[in-house]
């Protein structure tokens, strides 16, 4: 079955610098490829997502790039703010499969 | 609000009790989920539910007994639980299996005493 990587677990970043998180994946039939975000008290919640036919993909200050061949994904985040600190997994699955998440980064940003 | 609720919140129940977590999701999602979340793995699948059929189960003990009644109601009967169960169990649905955004609810804090 799929395995999932996720480095960092901790990450601490000033306000303003950007923060990369990254994750590994084992199943190379897997095709999708999203990244939640967990705030304190709340489930995690869909950021943002890539699918195996796009290397890259952008929305405002959050990018996910894919490396198919590698089998590694990141998640940049820029600028970033004290809102941005959270817990973020990403996850790996292919269809008609459930989600498989890594273990998690837990993000700080400093003012 | 992610369109999924999740009932109570939080719970202290004894090991020999019986308890029931409710999920209900206002999505008219087809696809239904239990995960645990603990500090030892955060984010473990307990079970699935699509089309109201259970499809996975993670080799989850049986003192956790799940129930879909219909596709937007999911429960999750706890018996005879260990400390080691104490966990955030978290609700989630979505609209297929697999490649579709799951939606999570806020989660239940259980702690077994």
């Amino acid at each position: 079955g799929e395995n999932v990587e996720q480095h960092p677990s901790t990450l601490s970043v000033q306000e303003g610098d950007s923060a990369v998180i990254k994750c590994t994946y084992s199943d190379s039939a897997s095709n999708y490829f999203p990244w939640y975000k967990q705030e304190l008290g709340k489930g995690p919640q869909l950021i943002i997502d890539i699918r195996s036919n796009v290397g890259e993909k952008k929305d405002q200050r959050i990018a996910v790039t894919l490396n198919k061949t590698a089998k590694h994904f990141s998640l940049h985040i820029t600028e970033t703010q004290p809102e941005d600190s959270a817990v973020y997994f990403c996850a790996a699955s292919e269809a008609n499969t459930p989600l498989v998440f890594g273990k998690g980064t837990r993000l700080s940003v400093i003012a | 609000e992610t369109g999924v609720t999740q009932t109570p919140r939080h719970l202290v129940m004894g090991m020999t009790n019986k308890k029931s977590l409710k999920c209900e999701q206002h999505l008219g999602h087809n696809a239904m989920y239990w995960y645990k979340q603990s500090a030892k793995k955060p984010l473990e699948l307990m079970f699935v539910y699509s089309l109201e059929e259970r499809v996975e189960n993670n080799s989850v003990p049986s003192r956790f007994s799940p129930e879909c009644p219909n596709s937007s109601h999911l429960f999750l009967h706890l018996h005879t639980l260990q400390p080691e169960d104490s966990a955030l169990y978290l609700c989630a649905s979505s609209q297929g299996q697999g490649t579709y955004e799951q939606y999570f609810g806020p989660g239940t804090r259980l702690t077994v005493t």
